[in-house]
Formats: C-alpha cells, sequence, structure tokens
C-alpha cells in the first residue's frame, strides 16, 4: 500500500465552523506534513511531524491546530478560518524526516464562506 | 533563506516538440527532487538526484544535477499530450525542510 489518504475530498465551511481534517497512511513513514496549496502556486509547507512529535511549524495561523494521534494518522483542525484560507490542503508522508521523497495524499479542497 | 527559482512558469509546445525546464537554487543543495501534478491533481515524485553532475533518464525525461549542485533541469523529448501537468524542483539545503520551485506549467497541443 503506497497511498496517502486524505478525507474529505472537498469541504465547505462558514467562518465560525469547526471541522478537521484526516490524513492515513500504511506504509509505517514517520515523517508526516501538512502542505496548503493555492491555485497556479506550489505546495507551502505548514507544519511536520516526526515521529509523532511536531517538529516544525511554518507559523501558522493558531486556527489551524494539527494533531498526530499515532504513528498512521495526521489530523487538521479548523476553526474559525477566514475565505483567504481556502486552498487546497495536502498530507504528505515520508519514511523519517530529512532527504526523502515525499508521497502526497490527493488533497482536501476547502472552501470557507 | 533558501529559494529555488524555476523557469519558465509556462510552456506550450506541439506534440513531438521537445521541453525543458529550468531550476536554479540560491544555496547550494543536498538533494534535488522532481515532481509533476496533473491539472485537479496532486504532486508525485518523479526522481530524487544527489550527486554532483548526476544525470538519470526515465524513457522520454532526462533529469540533470548541476557541477555546484545549485541548479538543475528536466528535458522531455517528444512530449506527448500526457506529459501536461505542473512540473516542480524542490531542493533540500542543509537540514532545512524542502524549498519547492513556482512551478513550470506545460501545455501540449495534439
Amino acid at each position: 500500500d503506497t497511498e496517502v489518504t486524505q478525507t474529505p475530498k472537498h469541504l465547505v465551511m462558514g467562518m465560525t465552523n469547526k471541522k478537521s481534517l484526516k490524513c492515513e497512511q500504511h506504509m509505517g513513514h514517520r515523517a508526516m506534513y501538512w502542505y496548503k496549496q493555492k491555485a497556479k502556486k506550489p505546495p507551502e509547507l505548514m507544519f511536520v511531524y516526526s515521529y509523532e512529535k511536531l517538529s516544525i511549524n511554518e507559523s501558522v495561523p493558531s486556527r489551524f491546530s494539527p494533531e498526530c494521534p499515532n504513528s498512521s494518522l495526521l489530523n487538521l483542525h479548523l476553526h474559525a478560518l477566514q475565505p483567504e484560507d481556502s486552498a487546497l490542503y495536502l498530507c504528505a508522508s515520508s519514511q523519517v524526516y530529512g532527504l526523502e521523497k515525499l508521497f502526497f495524499g490527493s488533497g482536501t479542497q476547502l472552501s470557507v464562506l | 533563506g533558501q529559494q529555488v527559482m524555476q523557469i519558465p512558469q509556462y510552456q506550450h509546445v506541439q506534440e513531438g516538440e521537445d521541453f525543458t525546464t529550468y531550476c536554479n537554487s540560491s544555496t547550494t543543495l543536498s538533494n534535488i527532487q522532481w515532481y509533476k501534478q496533473r491539472p485537479g491533481g496532486h504532486p508525485v515524485f518523479l526522481i530524487q538526484l544527489v550527486k554532483s553532475g548526476e544525470v538519470k533518464k526515465q524513457k522520454r525525461l532526462t533529469f540533470q544535477f548541476g557541477e555546484a549542485k545549485k541548479n538543475s533541469s528536466l528535458h522531455i523529448t517528444a512530449t506527448q499530450t500526457t506529459d501536461v501537468g505542473t512540473y516542480f524542483c524542490a531542493g533540500h539545503s542543509g537540514n532545512t525542510p524542502l524549498v519547492f520551485g513556482k512551478g513550470t506549467r506545460l501545455s501540449v497541443i495534439a
């Protein structure tokens, strides 16, 4: 199984809503990532978890809250988002954090109204 | 901080023509990776180059890593409509997170 599975595929939420994005991988990878991608732009790193510990937070606003319940799962909790947060949210994993290649999930297309 | 520049931003080619995208880093890279993202899709890893001057081929795709490990290129010979998408280079410098170039969007006219 070489897949990273993300749910939901699409999400529409209001600015007062709370929602969560989920990501799962069963490749035994010990590094997991959240990226944000706006249309026609490259992926932009948000968070890195290494061995289930948050190791990088790229100055992401606190309305985004990551969680890594175990080595296979990664969540991104969303609260009080702004319309400018609308984007494709990509989860990725790699064997370990470092010089490894990334396996991306198919993403969650988020619209904030 | 580390920057990775990629050109061109867009390239439109006739099917059968060749295509090249170039990547340039402001710092020496530990490695460089290439990803392809189809329209409506997600980035998919193509290849990783590690050694100075390294050249790798995958069918019609040729990847090069510069001698100084600061630049790289991807060349596609005889493009096909299946090559359509955005090609991103991404590099590691030291222990920093992977930095993506802005990507080159390739469209192929049949």
